[in-house]
């Protein structure tokens, strides 16, 4: 069964820290793994997107990393900002035709002035 | 450009009311379109999609029904809704079939 799992549940941070969020799912075939932000009341909005190639990929702020051989991927937050506080969604969509996503369950930032 | 729109996007409706909630897509062709709904806490759960015209699929067995009567509109609508019901429903496409998805700002479903 395909299934992505995000720790950690939730995070509490102080304005201007780092933050590691992370993602392992066991999604077979691998197509893409994609980082999304979602804010309270809001539709996600997508951060970054990584084939099975892509190590490292960046937006700014958000460095999303991707180990296809253990199947893993973080979300590296540098220099935090109260914007940033969010959820987080880790999702990863199978090869083949009808392309759906697998989602998990996020995680939700809060960062404190 | 690519838009999507939801409305309305907040609904509060009795238990037992019908639901329809509309999705259309601007700019783009032929776009994969997916309904999710995320209740309160919990993650996004995907309803139905649909690749094309008249084609829907469904993911999960409920009192929900979804019908794709042009190319770039998606229905989700209900004949009698539950409290289950409750949730916040975001409807999705894909613009290509990188699988990358677009959100709209989704539906406030309140059932009373």
């Amino acid at each position: 069964k395909n299934q992505v799992e995000q720790s950690p549940q939730s995070l509490i941070i102080l304005e201007g820290k780092n933050c590691t969020l992370q993602c392992n799912y066991t999604v077979s075939p691998f197509s893409n793994l994609r980082w999304y932000k979602q804010d309270t009341g809001r539709g996600p909005v997508s951060l970054t997107i990584m084939t099975f190639s892509e190590n490292t990929k960046s937006n700014g702020r958000y460095t999303a990393t991707l180990d296809a051989d253990t199947k893993q991927s973080s979300l590296h937050i540098t220099a935090s900002q109260l914007s940033d506080s969010a959820s987080y969604i880790c999702v990863v969509t199978t090869s083949g035709g009808s392309y759906i996503p697998t989602f998990g369950r996020g995680t939700s930032l809060i960062v404190h002035p | 450009s690519q838009t999507i729109h939801q409305w309305p996007a907040t609904l509060v409706q009795p238990v037992g009311s019908p639901l329809s909630l509309e999705c259309t897509v601007e700019g783009t062709s032929n776009p994969n379109l997916y309904w999710y709904r995320q209740a309160a806490g919990r993650g996004l759960q995907l309803l139905f999609y649909s690749v094309g015209i008249g084609q829907i699929s469904s993911e999960v067995p409920q009192n929900l029904s979804a019908s794709r009567p042009q190319d770039r509109q998606f229905i989700l609508s209900s004949k009698k809704l539950l409290l289950s019901d409750s949730g916040f429903y975001l409807c999705a496409y894909n613009r290509d079939k990188s699988g990358e998805q677009y959100f709209g700002p989704g539906t406030r479903l309140t059932v009373t």
